[in-house]
């Protein structure tokens, strides 16, 4: 079955300093990844997504993420962090459970913090 | 934005009540997926439908039902609230491999 491991449940980082959001997957098929953002008293939002091809995925508000099959990771960064960019973030795999059933398995969650 | 919209917003019930939350997809996704986010939590899956027809659950009782809709709306019934049932209630469309969210019902059971 397909995990999701989130390593850190809170990172802070100073305004303009490296974002990196460590995320460990399992899976017994390759797998198709996806790092979402959710801001308060809000939904989710997808940031970028990991299916075939290019292992460095590229997405929304400067983030890109490295999916990595040898390390079974798929880590998110952005070179320059933001004020706006304080939110939780989550990781998810994508469990193909058989016939059209697709479901995400999320992590727990990492909460960023930017100080000023 | 995502074009999923979810209704209401926010729920107070009772335990032992019955409550109905209500999701609106985009045209042509015919598959819809709902997911619990209790506070502190990633969302789990509770389950999906396609076509109309349940085709995958999560681990939930059976007091946590849903409908599907040819209009592309769809709906998810829990029964017998427990407290433990106050989260985030966040439906999701899908198209091809990707899920689009909606911005979620808060509900609260007391």
């Amino acid at each position: 079955a397909q995990s999701v491991t989130q390593l850190g449940s809170h990172v802070s980082v100073s305004e303009g300093a490296l974002v990196l959001l460590r995320c460990n997957y399992s899976s017994s098929v390759p797998p198709y990844l996806f790092w979402y953002v959710q801001y308060p008293n809000q939904g989710l939002q997808l940031l970028l997504k990991y299916t075939t091809g290019a292992t460095l995925v590229k997405g929304i508000n400067g983030f890109e993420a490295e999916f990595k099959k040898s390390e079974t990771s798929f880590h998110l960064t952005k070179p320059s962090a933001h004020m706006s960019d304080a939110a939780e973030y989550f990781c998810a795999v994508s469990d193909w459970g058989g016939g059209a059933t697709n479901k995400l398995i999320f992590g727990t969650g990492t909460l960023l913090a930017v100080q000023p | 934005e995502t074009g999923v919209t979810q209704s209401p917003t926010h729920l107070i019930k009772t335990r032992g009540q019955q409550v109905t939350l209500r999701c609106s997809s985009q045209s042509g996704h015919n598959t819809v997926s709902w997911y619990q986010q209790a506070l502190g939590q990633g969302p789990q899956f509770i389950f999906q439908y396609y076509r109309e027809e349940e085709n995958g659950r999560g681990n939930f009782p059976p007091r946590f039902s849903g409908l599907q809709f040819p209009n592309y709306s769809s709906e998810l019934n829990v029964n017998a609230l427990e407290l433990d049932d106050s989260a985030l209630y966040l439906c999701a469309s899908r198209k091809d491999y990707e899920q689009y969210f909606g911005p979620g019902t808060r509900l609260t059971v007391t």
